[in-house]
């Protein structure tokens, strides 16, 4: 069974600074896609980069960068120069085919000024 | 990018009274619908899937005589909350996948709606 993990509840980082989210995910399968989604307070999911499994080469969006770690199963968020504007919810998701997404439990993101 | 709206916003009802959700895709065919709940602080549950024309697939747990989902073309779907109770509150958000896209994307969510069962 599809499972993804957020071991992080909450994080916070100064602004200006570099954080980096944690995912880890569970799949049988070798062809997927894996996606981090933003839920800022209005509560609108927004796409912020994905990933798909057959590329070697790690996805960036300008200040948003991952670590995928197809071996060890693990996905990871970087997020460079930090704005106040990042703070939100951060959802790790997987998702095989055109199947459903499975989404982690998320990361409160604290962005201090 | 695209976009998907939904109606109403947020919605207050009696209990015992139903509510329909809708889901539209703005500026896409949405050959495939999902609708997800959402409870405070919590990830998303993913509800059913529909696909246009045919009957929703609902994940385990959810009764689908409860929840209701048409999928009438391919601009729109609706979510039924029949006979809602209090325990039914929780903010409701769905998803549409571009029928013209290829096996690489992703899904468009709509901004949510909110549900209030007094």
């Amino acid at each position: 069974a599809q499972t993804v993990t957020q071991s992080q509840p909450e994080m916070s980082v100064q602004e200006a600074e570099t954080v980096t989210l944690s995912c880890t995910y569970d799949t049988s399968e070798s062809d997927y896609y894996l996606f981090w989604y933003k839920q800022p307070p209005s509560r609108q999911m927004i796409l912020v980069i994905r990933q798909e499994a057959y590329k070697q080469q790690n996805a960036t969006e300008n200040r948003f960068s991952v670590n995928f770690q197809k071996a060890a199963k693990s996905f990871s968020l970087k997020i460079s120069d930090s704005q106040l504007g990042d703070a939100a919810m951060y959802f790790c998701a997987y998702r095989y085919n055109f199947n459903k997404f499975y989404f982690g439990s998320g990361t409160k993101l604290n962005v201090k000024p | 990018g695209a976009v998907v709206s939904q109606h109403p916003s947020w919605v207050i009802c009696k209990s015992g009274t139903s509510v329909k959700i809708e889901c539209r895709s703005l500026d896409f065919q949405a050959t495939t619908m999902f609708w997800y709940r959402q409870f405070p602080k919590q990830s998303l549950m993913l509800m059913a899937t529909s696909n246009e024309g045919s009957k929703a697939t609902y994940e385990q747990g959810v009764e689908k005589d409860k929840f209701l989902i048409n999928h009438a073309s391919l601009t729109l779907s609706t979510l039924t909350v029949t006979s809602a109770h209090p325990e039914d509150s929780s903010f409701y958000i769905c998803s549409a996948r571009d029928g013209l896209a290829g096996v690489g994307d992703t899904q468009y969510f709509g901004p949510g709606t909110r549900l209030t069962v007094l």
